[in-house]
């Protein structure tokens, strides 16, 4: 099956910095999605973004498809963006179904 | 909109004893269910999808099995539990046309 990478596992930063967070996966997707799963565990959809660039507020994403991967930008990171992230990958054609990385876990210090 | 539910929140149970979970999805029709399992400090790992009433797929062997009694119910069932079936076990549904999934909070699941 599909192999899905995060990197980096653990990313520790001071409040107001920025910051990238990486998703490589092994196989065309045309379904992918970021999440945040917040400290009781609950996972927050971010981004629905198998291709192309999407911004919301501090947080942008962008997938290149064709190299198969997609990256997260954080900025002015805040000390509520704690949690850990979520990449998950799938084909629209096999029920929708997904695969997760293994997540980057952030820490935002004030 | 659509909702989904996902109860109890947190559970614990001792070894040997029947479990069930059960998920519900409100305001949509015909939704792909699926049941992951997260162990602590990993990432989630499917162990059953559905993509209709009695349509169900597993994809891992392991103790526990799925149902479907009706198109937005999706259950999470065992006979009997073992120490391994700890963890936190989420539910989540998607459209037919399969674009954004969408989680409930969550079952906490202590096996003692």
């Amino acid at each position: 099956g599909i192999q899905v990478e995060q990197s980096p596992p653990d990313l520790i930063l001071q409040e107001g910095a920025n910051s990238t967070l990486r998703c490589n996966f092994s196989d065309s997707v045309n379904n992918l999605q970021w999440f945040h799963q917040n400290p009781w565990g609950q996972l927050i959809n971010l981004f629905y973004i198998p291709s192309g660039t999407k911004q919301n507020g501090r947080l942008s994403a962008t997938t290149v498809a064709t190299e198969r991967y997609s990256l997260l930008y954080i900025s002015s990171s805040q000390t509520t963006d704690s949690g850990v992230y979520f990449c998950a990958v799938g084909s629209n054609t096999n029920a929708g179904k997904s695969t997760f990385g293994d997540g980057t876990t952030l820490t935002v210090k004030p | 909109s659509q909702t989904i539910h996902q109860w109890p929140a947190t559970l614990v149970q001792p070894v040997g004893s029947p479990l069930s979970l059960e998920c519900t999805v409100e305001g949509t029709s015909n939704p792909n269910l699926y049941w992951y399992r997260q162990a602590a400090g990993r990432g989630l790992q499917l162990l059953f999808y559905s993509v209709g009433i009695g349509q169900i797929s597993s994809e891992v062997p392991q103790n526990l099995s799925a149902s479907r009694p009706q198109d937005r119910q999706f259950i999470l069932s065992s006979k009997k539990l073992l120490l391994s079936d700890s963890g936190f076990y989420l539910c989540a549904w998607r459209g037919q046309l399969n674009t954004e999934a969408f989680f409930g909070q969550g079952t906490r699941l202590t096996v003692v």
